[in-house]
């Protein structure tokens, strides 16, 4: 049983340049969210889905886009990096609402915008 | 402004030493508790949670909670620790009745040491 897997698990990005973070779940939850983690900071939503063609923003949105065309996929865009979205980047999944329900969490992605 | 303060941000401990993580909240009302942990290059896994009843609460590789009211607090504990313990960990809190969106606060964190 794979989880939630996040990929990639490292990247670079130069200022202005855009890119997708990849997110999937097989536990068919139909709650998915991202959130980054800052150092010295604890977790900040960036959007979340609550299913397929429903997505809304969280804490942090601004700068991100995402989709939710299907139940397991819920990727994250950056379409103009700048470096203050250099983070690590967390997708989770529960069964139900993320604030009374237990989060299940990939493994992050490592971004850095220089 | 609701909030969640871990007021330690690292703390080391002997192996085999008790441990005590303290977490304190400001809500509205009583909230759903959870702590959660990172071990190095993971995501965070649920170690346990508090919503209603018992104010001690039993998670997952031997660790407690106790939530107080009258001290807004949630604090982990764990009576003898092990060198796998060392992670970082992060109280929670999210509202318990609501309706449309509410978020889950997550604390900044407090990363354990274990020396052997």
């Amino acid at each position: 049983n794979a989880g939630v897997t996040q990929t990639p698990k490292f990247r670079i990005l130069k200022i202005g340049q855009s890119m997708t973070l990849q997110c999937t779940q097989d536990m068919n939850h139909n709650y998915m969210y991202w959130y980054r983690q800052d150092p010295g900071m604890g977790l900040k939503l960036i959007y979340y889905s609550v299913g397929a063609g429903i997505t809304d923003k969280g804490e942090v949105p601004n700068g991100y886009n995402v989709s939710r065309s299907t139940t397991e996929d819920f990727p994250l865009r950056l379409e103009l990096a700048a470096p203050s979205q250099t983070s690590v980047y967390f997708c989770a999944s529960s069964y139900s609402r993320h604030w009374e329900e237990k989060l299940f969490f990939g493994s992050g992605t490592q971004l850095s915008v220089l | 402004a609701q909030s969640v303060t871990q007021p330690d941000i690292h703390i080391t401990v002997s192996e085999g030493a008790s441990l005590e993580l303290r977490c304190n909240y400001s809500y509205g009302a009583t909230p759903y508790l959870f702590w959660y942990v990172q071990s190095p290059g993971q995501g965070l896994q649920l170690l346990l949670k508090y919503f209603s009843g018992d104010t001690l609460v039993q998670g997952i590789k031997g660790f407690e909670a106790e939530f107080k009211r009258s001290q807004s607090s949630f604090n982990l504990r764990k009576p003898s620790v092990h060198w796998s313990d060392a992670a970082e960990y992060f109280c929670a809190v999210g509202p318990m009745f609501s309706g449309g969106y509410n978020k889950l606060i997550f604390g900044a964190g407090t990363r354990l040491a274990v020396h052997p």
